[in-house]
């Protein structure tokens, strides 16, 4: 089956230490995106990546990092600098890296991240 | 500032009614407008999308129109039925590579 898939589903982190959240998808997908949701929010953009080895910053990306050394990985590190980690992330992929904006973006079940 | 809002409060209707969601925009000039629904605890879904040139898309019971004069899209769902009841996403792209989301309008039809 092709999608995409986030891993894992829920996630326990101590304060000060970092986490890396897993996003892999098998769709040929040239862009993938990190979206952060708090509780009856919107969805805010963390990191996107149009192509294998360049990624750009969202709107939130102090505290985060990413990589995208495999055209289907797009893996985000939550980061002890990140103030306020806890919260639901999803990854998401679309086919093209440009008018991203005409191509439908799918994703992945979320991985839930709680400080404790 | 650049901002996509969608009404905060819930909408509550009666099954059977037409539910209609807003999204208006700010400081874009889209050429896409997307609508994606999701369940508590689940990613988002796709539902629709139309272009700038497009005045309203159909896809069974959904219908959207996207107005760029004023910066607003209507989303509509006719003939709701309680399954429909979840909260409801537009997205437009930024520049030439980000997708960006509004922050979702929760829908709830009761029988």
């Amino acid at each position: 089956d092709g999608g995409i898939t986030q891993s894992p589903k829920y996630l326990f982190r101590k304060e000060g230490q970092n986490v890396t959240l897993s996003c892999e998808q098998n769709l040929n997908h040239d862009a993938m995106y990190w979206y952060r949701q708090d509780p009856g929010q919107g969805l805010r953009l963390i990191y996107y990546s149009q192509i294998v080895n360049d990624f750009q910053k969202g709107d939130i990306a102090e505290g985060y990092s990413v990589s995208r050394e495999k055209k289907e990985s797009f893996p985000l590190t939550v980061t002890s600098a990140q103030k306020n980690p806890t919260a639901f992330y999803l990854c998401a992929s679309s086919l093209t890296r440009d008018r991203v904006g005409d191509t439908e973006a799918f994703f992945g079940q979320g991985t839930r991240l709680t400080v404790v | 500032s650049q901002k996509i809002e969608q009404n905060s409060e819930a909408l509550n209707i009666q099954e059977g009614k037409t539910a209609t969601l807003t999204c208006n925009y700010t400081n874009y000039s889209p050429a896409y407008l997307q609508w994606y629904r999701q369940d508590p605890g689940r990613g988002p879904v796709f539902l629709l999308l139309i272009r700038e040139n497009e005045k309203e898309k159909r896809k069974e019971r959904l219908k959207v129109t996207f107005d760029t004069t004023l910066k607003q899209s209507l989303f509509h769902i006719t003939a709701s039925q309680p399954a429909d009841s979840a909260t409801y996403l537009c997205a437009l792209q930024t520049g030439t590579d980000k997708l960006i989301f509004g922050t979702g309008t929760r829908l709830q039809v009761f029988p």
